[in-house]
């Protein structure tokens, strides 16, 4: 099935750095999400894009729709220990009709580690 | 509370022996969906339902079944389950596919 390449697969860094992130993909894509699953947890959104070359922002995080949609970015600024956890891509392709409207992929996730 | 949840939350199971895992949203949301994760492979896809009655394949179909007899429970059924289905379920809801998913808890298969 269709993939979306997100990396980097795991991140450690201290408290106060920004982290950046992103997903690729060889298709076309017309809907970007991000979501976070803590530990234990099934994932939460964090940021929705709709439109190529969005740039979103949600508190410390900001996402952006890339302009060729086949990628997209989540920073997240001043890291805290709290910020630990998988991150997730996930994409609706684009003009995805009839009965693949549906469909939902997913990236293989970011880990990230926040060193207090 | 507006919530997804699962049942059972721990399976541990052996090979052929058919469970269903099941799924259970109370915010009257059109969509939902199945997925599987494993490390370094993310959530992929199993099934989804646009709605009553209507479900079809996602990325990774093979050796399970759905149905959606109503519109709040979305039941994943593994009729003859293999060692390779041993994972991590989730199931998920929303008015939409491209709108905020809300995700159960999670179910720990585990087949012997």
């Amino acid at each position: 099935g269709q993939q979306l390449n997100q990396s980097p697969q795991s991140m450690f860094i201290q408290e106060g750095e920004d982290v950046s992130m992103n997903c690729t993909s060889s298709s076309i894509f017309n809907t970007w999400l991000w979501y976070k699953q803590d530990p234990g947890e099934g994932p939460v959104l964090l940021i929705a894009l709709y439109k190529a070359g969005e740039l979103t922002s949600n508190g410390r995080l900001t996402a952006q729709f890339g302009i060729t949609r086949k990628d997209s970015f989540l920073n997240i600024s001043a890291s805290i220990p709290s910020d630990v956890g998988i991150y997730f891509c996930a994409g609706q392709l684009f003009n995805a009709g009839g009965t693949s409207y549906g469909k939902l992929t997913f990236g293989q996730g970011t880990i990230l580690t926040v060193h207090p | 509370e507006a919530q997804v949840t699962q049942n059972p939350r721990y399976l541990i199971t052996v090979t052929g022996k058919k469970l269903t895992v099941t799924c259970s949203q109370n915010m009257n949301h059109e969509y939902m969906s199945w997925y599987r994760q494993d490390p370094g492979l993310g959530l992929r896809q199993i099934y989804y339902s646009m709605n009553v009655e209507v479900t079809d394949k996602g990325d990774v179909p093979e050796g399970y079944k759905v149905s959606r007899k109503e519109k709040r429970n979305f039941p994943l059924i593994l009729e003859s389950p293999s060692p390779n289905q041993t994972s991590l379920y989730f199931c998920a809801s929303s008015f939409y596919p491209a709108s905020e998913q809300f995700f159960g808890p999670g179910t720990r298969l585990t087949v012997l």
